[in-house]
């Protein structure tokens, strides 16, 4: 059974620090990896996607890497803006069983303080 | 207008009542799927759906059934509503493209209560 962590729960950092997400997962026969952004009383926002044979994947500040091998995944979100305090989801999509469906983590919930 | 909407938002209700939510999507995907998020558990998928005519059971399904009515159409029904049933619900969609898992999408949600 594939299990996703996310550590830490929650981070709290100043404005315009550069942070890193953790996102680890059990089973590494996975066809991609998603991050999501989730804001109070919204839905889930795709942040990025990264498929099994990518290594990284980029949008702005945001930087995703996968480490399939090792089962990790970080978010790199540089110069931290109030506006990007939220929670952070990361899922993926594996490649046993008939879903195939998204498995998420419980979420990183971050704080950035003016 | 969003791509996936949800339908309602919020939603209280009473123990044993029957309640239905329901979601559309102007995606154009095939593949339909509800979850439920839990505080501190992350989201659980309830059913899902490759196309009109295939229905599955996700991982929690018990309690719940699902109805397909057109492509960009998916309702979840809660048959008689029970307290720990009271979360919140996302649907999402995703394309099956060319064989590849593509990217998900999420409506805003329905936040349940089952009083």
């Amino acid at each position: 059974k594939q299990e996703v962590t996310q550590i830490p729960a929650a981070l709290s950092v100043p404005e315009g620090e550069n942070l890193v997400l953790n996102c680890s997962f059990t089973d590494s026969a996975i066809y991609n990896l998603q991050w999501f952004r989730q804001d109070p009383g919204k839905g889930l926002t795709s942040l990025l996607l990264i498929q099994s044979s990518q290594r990284e994947q980029t949008s702005g500040r945001l930087n995703a890497s996968l480490d399939k091998s090792s089962g990790r995944s970080t978010l790199y979100i540089a110069a931290s803006q109030p506006g990007d305090s939220a929670t952070y989801l990361c899922a993926v999509r594996r490649v046993s069983g008939s879903a195939r469906q998204l498995t998420f983590g419980s979420g990183t919930q971050l704080t950035v303080l003016p | 207008d969003a791509d996936v909407t949800q339908t309602p938002r919020n939603r209280i209700t009473k123990t044993g009542k029957r309640i239905m939510l329901e979601c559309s999507q102007t995606k154009g995907h095939d593949r339909m799927y509800w979850y439920r998020q839990d505080p501190g558990l992350g989201l659980r998928l309830i059913y899902y759906s490759f196309d009109v005519k295939d229905i599955n059971k996700g991982e929690i399904s018990d309690g719940y059934s699902v109805s397909r009515q057109a492509q960009a159409k998916f309702s979840l029904s809660l048959e008689s509503a029970i307290p720990n049933q009271t979360a919140l619900y996302f649907c999402a969609t995703s394309d099956s493209g060319t064989g590849v898992y593509t990217e998900a999408f999420f409506g805003q949600g329905t936040r349940l209560t089952v009083v």
